[in-house]
């Protein structure tokens, strides 16, 4: 089964409202990472947190870390239409092997 | 300053064929993933290396082979495809617990 499930699976929002996306894991991790992907495209690094912090912030985004609950959350504020992607995160974990693998996702939809 | 370079960008295979696709990374970038991502899903780790030389299991490795002899490159190869097999596959590369840089991606149909 995959680390990190995402929740919602879908949110639909108007531009200027926040979009909170969740994400929980199963096993300990170095760090949980978001990736931004538009469609048919790439991934897009967003953001790091490593497992000792609880907190960071980079411009509209603010993700939060709760090793405890294993999970995390990405907000992005003052959402805008060009916001519209679907967002991952990802767990980087020495269990059973370092890798980083990925959750199924949220696909966010801003309506402007 | 390439990044990550996938090779082809799309493919369309029959049944029982083989391909091998590479992925390239200039970064000296010591960890390599190969993804697959079907439709309105994540990402399902295929195989890794943390090294060259080096090869792992991801999730879903079977119907897949791999080999990294070169630490710029890592290969993933499809020994007969199967419709299966027919997805967008990601390689990306990590220099150990920072964030993981992309391919723009294959999409390999299997008919």
């Amino acid at each position: 089964s995959q680390q990190g499930e995402e929740d919602p699976q879908a949110l639909s929002i108007q531009e200027g409202e926040n979009a909170t996306m969740n994400c929980s894991y199963k096993t300990s991790i170095n760090n949980l990472q978001w990736y931004r992907q538009n469609s048919g495209r790439g991934l897009v690094h967003l953001i790091l947190i490593r497992s000792n912090e609880r907190e960071k912030h980079s411009g509209r985004l603010r993700v939060t870390l709760d090793t405890s609950k294993k999970s995390s959350s990405l907000l992005i504020t003052a959402s805008r239409a060009a916001d519209t992607a679907s967002y991952f995160c990802a767990t980087e974990t020495n269990t059973g092997g370092f890798k980083t693998i990925f959750g199924a996702g949220t696909r966010l939809f801003v309506k402007a | 300053n390439a990044g990550v370079t996938q090779t082809p960008k799309f493919r369309v295979l029959k049944t029982g064929q083989s391909m091998t696709l590479l992925c390239a990374q200039d970064m000296n970038h010591e960890y390599m993933y190969w993804y697959r991502q079907d439709p309105g899903m994540g990402l399902r780790l295929i195989h890794y290396s943390v090294g060259e030389g080096t090869t792992a299991k991801g999730e879903v490795p079977d119907g897949y082979n791999v080999s990294r002899l070169k630490k710029q490159n890592f290969l993933l190869g499809l020994e007969s495809a199967a419709p299966s097999q027919t997805s967008v596959y990601f390689c990306a590369s990590i220099q150990g617990q920072g964030e993981a840089f992309f391919g723009q991606g294959t999409r390999l149909t299997v008919v």
